[in-house]
């Protein structure tokens, strides 16, 4: 049964940076890509970039790069997302997903609240 | 501004149908796949239709997907309270090389 556990809420103060992590189980991880999508409250869906944890290639949405760095450790079968600099306006639910075929998400973590304020 | 347009709410009676319609350009729903998820209050997105019209184990039929041109369709026959819930429909831009949402639809039953 394939799960996606993220890291618990975090509190930043402006400037400050973050680094969620979303730790995998039930397939092997390295078969299949890990998504980031954030959800400001109150608003939609917002893709941030994907890791492929097979070569560690990434590509991030224009927004976020020079921001964010997506990472993972294969030994533990964890994805991290790190954003730099916050902002208030970073003040969201971050999502991590399994990304597979053309693409779409097959599975997600349970979110992780990143609250940005001074 | 999203990439994919979807209208902000639509509403029906429990055991009518209802449908969400996502319209983008040839650089993204044109070209690839589509998808669709739903988001109850409160929890993470679920994936609903993947590849345009395919459901993933455990998806009632209910809920049915397609796609003509750059635009795409999500149905839902025999509405239930239990559908209330925040819909968003998701490709592949060419343009952007990037992962693209709609800005989501609300669903009120």
């Amino acid at each position: 049964q394939v799960h996606l556990v993220q890291s618990g809420p975090e509190v930043k103060k402006p400037g400050a940076s973050v680094k969620v992590s979303c730790k995998a189980s039930g397939y092997t991880f390295t078969s299949y890509g890990i998504n980031w999508v954030r959800q400001a409250p109150g608003q939609g869906l917002e893709w941030m970039g994907w890791i492929n944890p097979y070569n560690g290639h990434t590509n991030y949405a224009q927004k976020f790069q020079g921001r964010v760095t997506m990472t993972t450790d294969t030994s533990t079968s964890t994805a991290y997302m790190e954003l730099r600099s916050l902002r208030s306006d970073d003040t969201a639910v971050y999502y991590c997903a399994r990304r597979i075929g053309e693409p779409y998400f097959d599975y997600w973590g349970q979110g992780t609240l990143v609250t940005v304020s001074s | 501004q999203s990439v994919l347009t979807q209208p902000p709410s639509v509403s029906a009676a429990p055991g009518q149908k209802v449908t969400i319609s996502c319209s983008g350009s040839s650089a993204n729903i044109g070209n690839n796949y589509v998808s669709w998820y739903q988001q109850l209050p409160g929890t993470a997105p679920k994936l609903l239709i993947y590849d345009n019209n395919k459901r993933p184990s455990g998806i009632p039929d209910r809920f049915s997907g397609s796609k003509s041109g750059t635009s795409a369709t999500l149905a839902i026959t025999g509405l239930q309270t239990g559908d209330e819930a925040d819909y968003y429909c998701g490709t592949w831009d060419n343009s952007l090389t990037a992962d693209v949402f709609g800005g989501g639809t609300k669903l009120t039953v």
